[in-house]
C-alpha cells in the first residue's frame, strides 16, 4: 500500500512563508494528493488536493514534484491561527481508501 | 447548515458491552468513512461505504461494523468493545464515489471520544 512521510513537527514566524514536505514514493498513478489540517480538539479540515498540476487556493498553494514522489503544502504568510497538525493523505483510486499520514505539528511564533 | 454529526460526542463504557456511535450527515453525500485516531499513529480509516448498502474495510476493521441503509447515516457498531479500541473517533463524508471521488473534499464530524474500560 502507498504510504506518506512527513517531519513530526516544524515551526514559523508568524507572517513568514512555511512549507511543509511529504514523501509520498510509492504513490500511484491516480492517486490523489489530499492535504487537511486538524485545529486542537476540533476534526480535520481541508486544505486543498491536486493530481498533477501545482494548485493554489485561498489558504494554500500545493506544490507537487514533477514525479510525484513528493508534494509541499506552501502557507504563504502563517498567522497563529495556522498552528495545528497538517496531514498529508493519499485518495487511493484503486482501492477508493484514504492513507493518511502521521502529520507535521506546525508551531507558530509570534 | 451542511454538517456531519456524531453521538455521542463522548461515551464510557465497559469491555464487551455492544456500543453503536451514529453518524449523519446532510449534504446528500455518496461517500462515507469511519476513522480512529490514536497518539502517535495518526487517523487510520476502519471502513468506508461508497453509497447505500455498499461498504468496504479500511485498514484496521477488525472488531468493528458498519451498515449504510439510508444515504445519510453511517452507523459504527462495536459488539463486544475491548480497551484496544479506546480511542478517538472521526466520521467523515465527501460528494462522490469512484475514481473522481478519492479527489473529492471530505467533511468530517466533531469526533467521538471512547473509553472502553
Amino acid at each position: 500500500d502507498a504510504k506518506t512521510t512527513q517531519p513530526n513537527s516544524m515551526e514559523s514566524n508568524e507572517e513568514e512563508p512555511v512549507h511543509l514536505p511529504c514523501n509520498h514514493s510509492t504513490i500511484s498513478g491516480t492517486d490523489y494528493i489530499h492535504w487537511y489540517r486538524q485545529l486542537p480538539s476540533q476534526g480535520p479540515e481541508y486544505v486543498i488536493h491536486g493530481l498533477t498540476s501545482n494548485v493554489n487556493n485561498r489558504m494554500a498553494s500545493l506544490a507537487i514534484a514533477e514525479d510525484r514522489k513528493s508534494s509541499t503544502l506552501i502557507l504563504h504568510r502563517a498567522t497563529l491561527r495556522d498552528a495545528a497538525v497538517y496531514y498529508c493523505i493519499l485518495g487511493a483510486s484503486g482501492t477508493y481508501k484514504y492513507i493518511f499520514g502521521t502529520g507535521t505539528r506546525l508551531k507558530v511564533l509570534a | 447548515e451542511a454538517q456531519v454529526t456524531q453521538n455521542p460526542r463522548y461515551l464510557i463504557t465497559v469491555t464487551g458491552k455492544k456500543l453503536t456511535v451514529t453518524c449523519s450527515q446532510n449534504m446528500n453525500h455518496e461517500y462515507m468513512s469511519w476513522y480512529r485516531q490514536d497518539p502517535g499513529l495518526g487517523l487510520r480509516q476502519i471502513y468506508y461505504s461508497m453509497n447505500v448498502e455498499v461498504t468496504d474495510k479500511g485498514d484496521v476493521p477488525e472488531g468493528y461494523k458498519v451498515s449504510r441503509k439510508e444515504k445519510r447515516n453511517f452507523p459504527l457498531i462495536l459488539e463486544s468493545p475491548s480497551p484496544n479500541q479506546t480511542s478517538l473517533y472521526f466520521c467523515a463524508s465527501s460528494l462522490r464515489s469512484g475514481l473522481a471521488g478519492v479527489g473529492e473534499t471530505q467533511y468530517f464530524g466533531p469526533g467521538t471520544r471512547l473509553l472502553v474500560l
